[in-house]
C-alpha cells in the first residue's frame, strides 16, 4: 500500500551512462515532482508535471530529461551522466487545494533513490 | 540572500526538554508555510502547516510572524523519536506548486 515509490533505491554507475530513475503514486494526485537532494542536504526541485503536463523546469541541464506516461508516474531519464550528479532524487506528489489565495500544497515523498556516479 | 534560511544546528537537548527552532524567508508576499520532518537517510514527511493565527498539534507549536518574516516550531517534551533534521518550507509566490525548502535543522535528544 506504498503511497509513492521509487526504483531502483540504489543506482550505482560510470560515468557517461545513461540512466532511469521510476516513480509512481496510487494516492490519485495529479501533479508531481522530481527533486534533488545533495549531500549537503539541499532538497531543490527539478520538475514538475500536473496532469501529464510540465509546469516547473528549473535551471537543470538537459542531460536531465522527465517523462509522465499517465498522472500517476512520472520518470526520470538522465543522460551522460557525471559526478557532480551523485545525489538522492526524491520523487513527490500532491493534490493542490485552494482556500481563498491561499494554496496548500501537501507533498508526499517518496524513498528515495542513492545515485552514485563513479 | 537564501529565499528560506535556517540554522543547521545541531541542537542537542535532553529528553523532556523544550526546543525551538527558527527560519526566515525572504518573500514578504509569500502566503503559505510548512514544517517537514526527515530523518536520516528517509524521505521529508510533513509535521505540520504553519498558519497565520499559530497552531498546535500536540507537543508541536507552529508560529508565523509576518512582519519579521520568520517561522518558528516548538517541541515540548521532546522525546528520542523526535530526533531528525527540520526542514523549514515556504510556497513559492511564483508557483503554487513549487515548494521552497530550508536546507534543515537538525535536532538530537539525547537519553
Amino acid at each position: 500500500d506504498t503511497a509513492v515509490s521509487q526504483t531502483p533505491k540504489y543506482l550505482v554507475t560510470q560515468m557517461g551512462n545513461d540512466k532511469s530513475i521510476k516513480c509512481e503514486q496510487n494516492l490519485g494526485h495529479d501533479t508531481m515532482y522530481w527533486y534533488k537532494q545533495d549531500s549537503k542536504k539541499f532538497l531543490k526541485i527539478m520538475f514538475s508535471y500536473n496532469n501529464k503536463e510540465l509546469i516547473i523546469n528549473e535551471t537543470v541541464p538537459n542531460r536531465f530529461s522527465p517523462k509522465s506516461p499517465d498522472k500517476a508516474h512520472l520518470n526520470l531519464h538522465i543522460n551522460s551522466l557525471e559526478l557532480g550528479d551523485s545525489a538522492v532524487y526524491f520523487c513527490a506528489s500532491s493534490q493542490n487545494r485552494r482556500a481563498a489565495v491561499i494554496s496548500y500544497n501537501e507533498q508526499f515523498f517518496g524513498p528515495g533513490t542513492r545515485l552514485t556516479v563513479l | 540572500r537564501k529565499e528560506v534560511e535556517q540554522d543547521p544546528g545541531p541542537f542537542n537537548v535532553p529528553e523532556g526538554a523544550t526546543v525551538a527552532f527558527n527560519c526566515t524567508y525572504s518573500n514578504s508576499a509569500s502566503q503559505s508555510f510548512f514544517w517537514y520532518r526527515q530523518d536520516c537517510r528517509k524521505e521529508p514527511k510533513l509535521l505540520m502547516s504553519v498558519y497565520s493565527s499559530g497552531n498546535e498539534d500536540g507537543r508541536f507549536t507552529a508560529q508565523l510572524n509576518r512582519a519579521s518574516q520568520y517561522i518558528s516550531l516548538l517541541i515540548r517534551d521532546s522525546k528520542l523519536s523526535d530526533s531528525a533534521t527540520y526542514l523549514c518550507v515556504v510556497n513559492s509566490v511564483d508557483s503554487s506548486y513549487k515548494l521552497i525548502f530550508g536546507s534543515g535543522t537538525r535536532l538530537l535528544v539525547r537519553p
